[in-house]
């Protein structure tokens, strides 16, 4: 069965602190994975998309990275901002086109 | 700027009530999704549509929910007759055509039945 998995569920940090959040996937054939920010009460916002061919891609202080292998990625916040609490969503495409399967996603509250 | 828009923001209807909600993607995005979110589930995709057609709507309950696209510029996702666990956000996004692209989220629609 295809499943994402990500870990923590949830996250407090101190401003100017960096973190690592985690996502686990057992879909197959893989495509891409996406990260994905969402603020309370708005929309998910696209972080980074990654094929399995790519290995780390940065976006400003977010910098995701993705081991094919043993089909885990990470995404590192560096030198957090309060703006940065929010839900952080992992999203992986089961093959070439839109079948998505989501992550439970991590909340990151991040605190002055 | 270029954004998703969705109408109504919030919506409370009672069960048994159709209830209708639009999405306007990006112009020149030939892809549309919808999604819905609840703390339960997270996020599910429960259709999208290329170049107006639909493609999969296996998220979907059919016996109540149906999508279309009347046209490039409007995407609408019904429930009828809605229940309350409908309850839920839902979000319409698009993207041009190719898998890699970045999907665009509208603000959703936030859904109450009672």
């Amino acid at each position: 069965k295809n499943q994402v998995e990500q870990s923590p569920q949830s996250l407090i940090i101190l401003e100017g602190k960096n973190c690592t959040l985690q996502c686990n996937y057992t879909v197959s054939p893989f495509s891409n994975l996406r990260w994905y920010k969402q603020d309370t009460g708005r929309g998910p916002v696209s972080l980074t998309i990654m094929t399995f061919s790519e290995n780390t891609k940065s976006n400003g202080r977010y910098t995701a990275t993705l081991d094919a292998d043993t089909k885990q990625s990470s995404l590192h916040i560096t030198a957090s901002q309060l703006s940065d609490s929010a839900s952080y969503i992992c999203v992986v495409s089961a093959r070439r086109g839109q079948n998505f399967v989501f992550g439970p996603g991590t909340r990151l509250s991040v605190l002055p | 700027d270029a954004r998703v828009t969705q109408t109504p923001r919030h919506k409370v209807t009672e069960m048994g009530q159709e209830v209708t909600m639009r999405c306007q993607p990006i112009l020149g995005h030939n892809t549309v999704f919808w999604y819905r979110q609840t703390m339960m589930q997270g996020l599910e995709l429960l259709a999208y549509f290329r170049n107006r057609a639909p493609l999969d709507d296996s998220g979907m309950p059919k016996d109540r929910f149906s999508a279309e696209m009347p046209d490039a510029t409007l995407a609408t996702l019904k429930i009828q007759p809605s229940e309350p666990r409908d309850s839920a956000v839902y979000f319409c996004a698009s993207d041009q055509r190719y898998s890699y692209n970045e999907q665009f989220f509208g603000p959703g629609t936030r859904l109450t039945v009672l």
